[in-house]
């Protein structure tokens, strides 16, 4: 039982360069969630999943696109990176909404943009 | 401004010392609080959560106190162990989910 993994777990692109991240769960979660993490903030909220086929936007959405074509899968898209985008993301699932289920939280994938 | 605020940003610690990490918020309505542990390099990871009607919570040599009139929280860890050495991170449910950006434990023997 893997629980959430991420890949790649580093990644460097240059500006205007495109990536995805793929986010995997093992734990039949319906709710998958991109969050990125910058030194001296919180987690911010990407895009968010209530459920295969579904994808909502969080709070900080732009730059970037995401899809959930399988359940057990999320993915998260940069089709021109800029430096901005350079932080650390993770990937978390919840088998129901966060307000009443536990987020579980991948190991995080570290990007730089150049 | 982040609507919640954690308190200090780093402490450096004795082992088997105990701390008490704080965090404020502003955020309502209120559904529930949670603290996190981060350790370097790895995902959050949850250690306990709170509802409006709860006043503390254990998890082992960590407890949670909340008081909702006051919107504050803290986390009390006892006789800490090197192992503590982490980020915690609060979270606050209130329509979605708000994180704080963590207080940066360092444990030395």
């Amino acid at each position: 039982n893997a629980g959430v993994t991420q890949t790649p777990k580093f990644r460097v692109l240059k500006t205007g360069q495109s990536m995805t991240l793929l986010c995997a769960q093992d734990m039949n979660h319906e709710y998958m969630y991109w969050y990125r993490q910058d030194p001296g903030m919180g987690l911010r909220l990407i895009h968010y999943s209530v459920g295969e086929g579904t994808t909502a936007k969080g709070e900080v959405p732009d730059g970037y696109n995401v899809s959930r074509l399988k359940k057990q899968n999320f993915l998260l898209g940069l089709e021109s990176a800029a430096p901005s985008q350079t932080s650390v993301y993770f990937c978390a699932s919840s088998y129901g909404g966060p307000y009443s289920y536990e987020q579980y939280f991948g190991p995080g994938t570290r990007l730089t943009v150049t | 401004k982040n609507q919640v605020e954690q308190s200090p940003q780093s402490l450096i610690i004795l082992e088997g010392k105990n701390c008490t990490l704080q965090c404020n918020y502003t955020v309502s309505p209120f559904s529930n609080l949670r603290w996190y542990k981060q350790d370097t390099g790895r995902g959050p990871v949850s250690l306990t959560i709170m509802t409006f009607s709860e006043n503390t919570k254990s998890n082992g040599r960590y407890t949670a106190t909340l008081d909702a009139d006051t919107k504050q929280s803290s986390l009390h860890i006892t006789a800490s162990q090197l192992s503590d050495s982490a980020s915690y991170i609060c979270v606050v449910s209130a329509g979605d989910m708000r994180f704080g950006a963590g207080t940066r434990l360092t444990v030395k023997p």
